[in-house]
């Protein structure tokens, strides 16, 4: 079945060091997002792009960067880790044919920065 | 920028008990309203969705209610299940850029045995 991957699935780091979280995905979606997961805010919108040539900052976008190496890899880097960064992250990917833009997401990037 | 506020933060019920939840929008030209629901560990994945040209839509025990002219949609479960225990986020599109939705802060519903 088609697919959004993620990698690492869990990370642990220590302060100050780069890191970076990996997205792959075979559902042939041209959108593609990173949004982060704290325990009672939601989801947050670090990133996104709709193809290769588009990248977008989301609402938290600040201590973070992305690449976006191929319509199906989309990764984001941590230049230099803080503990406040502490939390899961989600890629997700989305098809601009479908009017409803429906999100599917991958399986989640646990990163804990010490 | 669409803000969406999502409520209530928890909700317990009985099993067998129904279960509403509520998200309002501030854009009143967005049109595409979908819920997720997030098992413990797992990936948020969408349940239910509903367009800004209907009012209402049924999926077996989940629906969702629109109410454009408030700006907000409701998502009901009927006769929970243990298994309907999760987080549930609300999402809208923003107008000027559809392919970008803002999330809720979600829902944590517990049904109890």
């Amino acid at each position: 079945d088609a697919d959004v991957t993620q990698t690492p699935r869990n990370r642990i780091t220590k302060t100050g060091k780069r890191i970076m979280l990996e997205c792959s995905q075979t559902k042939g979606h041209d959108r593609m997002y990173w949004y982060r997961q704290d325990p009672g805010l939601g989801l947050r919108l670090i990133y996104y792009s709709f193809d290769v040539k588009d990248i977008n900052k989301g609402e938290i976008s600040d201590g973070y960067s992305v690449s976006r190496q191929a319509q199906a890899k989309f990764s984001l880097s941590l230049e230099s880790a803080i503990p406040n960064q502490t939390a899961l992250y989600f890629c997700a990917t989305s098809d601009f044919r479908t009017a409803g833009h429906e999100q599917f997401f991958g399986p989640g990037t646990r990163l804990t920065v010490l | 920028g669409e803000n969406v506020e999502q409520h209530p933060s928890t909700l317990s019920v009985q099993e067998g008990d129904s279960a509403v939840i509520k998200c309002t929008y501030s854009d009143s030209a967005s049109n595409y309203f979908p819920w997720y629901k997030q098992e413990l560990g797992k990936r948020p994945q969408l349940i239910i969705d509903i367009r800004s040209n209907v009012g209402e839509k049924k999926d077996q025990r989940i629906a969702v209610t629109l109410n454009k002219t408030a700006k907000h949609f409701s998502l009901h479960i009927t006769e929970t299940q243990p298994e309907d225990s999760a987080v549930y986020f609300c999402a809208a599109p923003h107008n000027t850029n559809a392919g970008k939705s803002t999330f809720g802060d979600g829902t944590t519903l517990t049904v109890k045995p």
